[in-house]
């Protein structure tokens, strides 16, 4: 069974400035997708970014890019120039091709300080 | 059409008594998931329909709980004999078929069995 981990459960950053959350995850198949969602408190989860694992080129959107390192098993998301509304919890999951749940980490709160 | 929506938002209820949760999907998805988040984890995967076809179901579903999707719309999850451990935030989401496009999430029903 697949299973994903996040091993900060908080972290903070200042306003404008850069934060890594950090993500693996245990597999034995060669294709599935990875995704990032944010869930804002009291609101629903809504994805951030999406990464095929046979594209080997990150996938980026706006000020939120990863670092896919396949045989590492690793799926970091960096937020670029913060912003006080990117203060969420972040979940890493993942989708086999097969089975169509999505398999989440425990999360990371993110906290922004002004 | 604004969304994954999900009624009730909160449900308190009395050990023993047995409640029912509706979601409504996004119109054009034929996916729809059912998910479990307790508090400081991420969402467990519980069931998901593909139109009104129950596909899978998690080991996580004891027979108390049982979940239906009619006419490929709206879903119900009901749950029998409310226990304290059943208290958590019950997500849905829905999708397309594919595996590539995201899930879109509601906003949840928070469940307190008292």
């Amino acid at each position: 069974a697949q299973t994903v981990t996040q091993s900060q459960p908080e972290m903070s950053v200042q306003e404008a400035e850069t934060v890594t959350l950090s993500c693996t995850y245990d597999t034995s198949e060669s294709d599935y997708y990875l995704f990032w969602y944010k869930q804002p408190p009291s609101r629903q989860m809504i994805l951030v970014i999406r990464q095929e694992a046979y594209k080997q080129q990150n996938a980026t959107e706006n000020r939120f890019s990863v670092n896919f390192q396949k045989a590492a098993k690793s799926f970091s998301l960096k937020i670029s120039d913060s912003q006080l509304g990117d203060a969420a919890m972040y979940f890493c999951a993942y989708r086999s091709l097969v089975a169509q749940k999505l398999v989440f980490g425990q999360g990371t709160r993110l906290t922004i300080n002004p | 059409d604004t969304g994954v929506s999900q009624n009730p938002r909160h449900k308190i209820t009395k050990r023993g008594q047995n409640v029912t949760f509706r979601c409504d999907p996004i119109s054009e998805h034929n996916r729809l998931y059912w998910y479990r988040q307790t508090l400081g984890q991420g969402p467990e995967f519980l069931t998901y329909f593909q139109n009104e076809a129950q596909l899978e179901k998690s080991r996580l579903l004891s027979d108390r709980f049982s979940a239906e999707r009619p006419k490929g719309s709206f879903s119900t999850l009901e749950i029998q004999r409310t226990e304290q451990g059943d208290s958590a935030m019950y997500l849905c989401a829905s999708s397309f078929r594919d595996g590539y496009t995201e899930a879109f999430f509601g906003q949840g029903t928070r469940l307190t069995v008292v």
